[in-house]
């Protein structure tokens, strides 16, 4: 159980372009599903924290404007990267919470990255 | 802010024990968790610690020292398999939720 998907698993898209990539909970419900990048051979940084029916918190630092979140349903998020640029080639995970009881309070089950190249 | 600190590096041999320490300065702290992550692959859950003491899970043991801020993975009988980055993850309150902050990650390499 606790099934993350992402799609696309990778896309090369050109600068200037937007990036829609879907972040779905495959068998449970996810009250609250997180997004992170990640650089090669460095640490997942947190990007923004989105709750079912409400508007995202973002990190300090992250353009909300850029990176548009949204988490229409209990178990589908989306991440648009819009007007991508080069510097924003990275991987980006999804991870989605289950309903805040017991352990699944605290575990986060990871989708499998989504590969963005932009050239 | 958040940060936590951890070795990035280690060389073990395949059958043998390693421990991967961290180090954390959080607010909010609730508790530390770890990961394991594979090369291109996405981090894999591998133990929780809210409280003191030792968490045994299998291969797999995790340690948690609150009044020390610190915490270690280990990892007892050594397969090639287990070469990857693991993470410690502080767990704490955040904006509106709960939320995960990452140590930069230990890469592990078992040797025959």
């Amino acid at each position: 159980g606790a099934v993350v998907s992402q799609h696309p698993s990778w896309v090369i898209c050109k600068s200037g372009t937007s990036v829609k990539i879907e972040c779905r909970s495959l068998d449970f419900q996810a009250t609250t599903m997180f997004w992170y990048r990640q650089f090669p051979k460095q640490s997942l940084m947190l990007m923004a924290t989105s709750n079912e029916g409400s508007k995202a918190t973002y990190e300090q630092g992250v353009e909300k404007d850029k990176f548009l979140i949204n988490h229409a349903s209990l178990t589908l998020s989306t991440l648009t990267v819009t007007s991508a640029h080069p510097e924003d080639s990275s991987f980006y995970i999804c991870s989605a919470r289950d309903a805040p009881s017991g352990r699944s309070l605290y575990e986060q089950y990871f989708g499998p990255g989504t590969r963005l190249t932009v050239t | 802010g958040q940060s936590l600190e951890q070795p990035s590096e280690v060389t073990a041999v395949e059958g043998a024990i390693v421990q991967i320490n961290c180090t954390y300065q959080t607010s909010g702290f609730y508790g530390l968790s770890w990961y394991q992550q594979h090369d291109g692959g996405a981090p894999t859950f591998l133990s929780y610690n809210a409280l003191d003491g030792l968490e045994e899970t299998g291969r797999f043991s995790s340690f948690l020292s609150r009044s020390d801020s610190y915490g270690y993975l280990l990892l007892q009988e050594l397969q090639m398999k287990d070469s990857a980055s693991y993470f410690c993850a502080a767990y704490h309150s955040g904006a509106g939720s709960y939320q995960l902050t990452f140590g930069k990650g230990t890469k592990l390499s078992v040797i025959p």
